[in-house]
């Protein structure tokens, strides 16, 4: 089945650092990849999506582009904040009518 | 609009007890599916349903039973509780089987098994 490999954490970075977060994935022809995150005693939320290759996926000073040819979905910010700190995962549907499978997760953590 | 309602948020039970996790959506979705979370393991799919009536197995489905009498509802049975099964379960529903639907996540129910 499909699958997604994302790096593995805990990232700890100092405020108005620069974050990335590597995510690839195997899949059948082209789905949609996106990015939820996790905060501390939450369930996950959508962060951002791409629905087709070359697609750039934006929210709250997050991207993240769909490369088609490596295959991957990596997550940026430009400067992290404290309010970051979370757990980010990268997911894409399965192939059929199967739900989304999700990476491990990438806890972040930002200090002031 | 409440999303997708989890009940309880916390629950502890013992080795051999049986308990029924409530899930409930409000947005007519015709997906729902509940997942586990483990440290270091991320989220794992336990079963899932594509309609009222139907529902399939997941990647880790022993141990736990679910079915989908209407679209609102989705419940997830732990048949006799083990603590191999303490975690940490989520809901989520999305609008439809086409792939690249957004899901939704209740907030969750943290489950111990002593």
């Amino acid at each position: 089945g499909d699958s997604v490999t994302q790096m593995e954490g805990p990232v700890t970075l100092s405020e108005e650092a620069f974050l990335t977060i590597n995510c690839t994935y195997t899949a059948t022809g082209y789905p949609s990849l996106f990015w939820y995150v996790q905060y501390p005693g939450e369930g996950l939320q959508l962060l951002l999506k791409a629905t087709k290759a070359d697609d750039k996926g934006s929210n709250k000073g997050f991207e993240a582009t769909y490369r088609k040819e490596t295959t991957s979905f990596h997550l940026e910010k430009g400067s992290v904040q404290v309010s970051d700190s979370a757990v980010y995962f990268c997911a894409l549907p399965n192939s059929g009518n199967t739900p989304l499978v999700f990476g491990k997760g990438t806890r972040l953590s930002v200090i002031a | 609009n409440a999303g997708v309602t989890q009940t309880p948020k916390f629950q502890v039970l013992k080795t051999g007890q049986s308990m029924t996790l409530q899930c409930a959506q409000d947005m007519n979705h015709e997906y729902m599916s509940w997942y586990r979370q483990d440290p270091g393991m991320g989220l794992r799919l336990i079963h899932y349903s594509v309609g009222a009536g139907i529902t399939d197995q997941g990647e880790v489905p022993n141990g736990y039973n679910v079915s989908r009498s209407t679209t609102e509802d989705f419940p997830l049975r732990l048949l006799s509780a083990a603590p191999s099964q303490t975690s940490v379960y989520f809901c989520a529903s999305s609008p439809d089987s086409v792939r690249g639907t957004e899901a939704f996540f209740g907030q969750g129910t943290r489950l111990t098994v002593v």
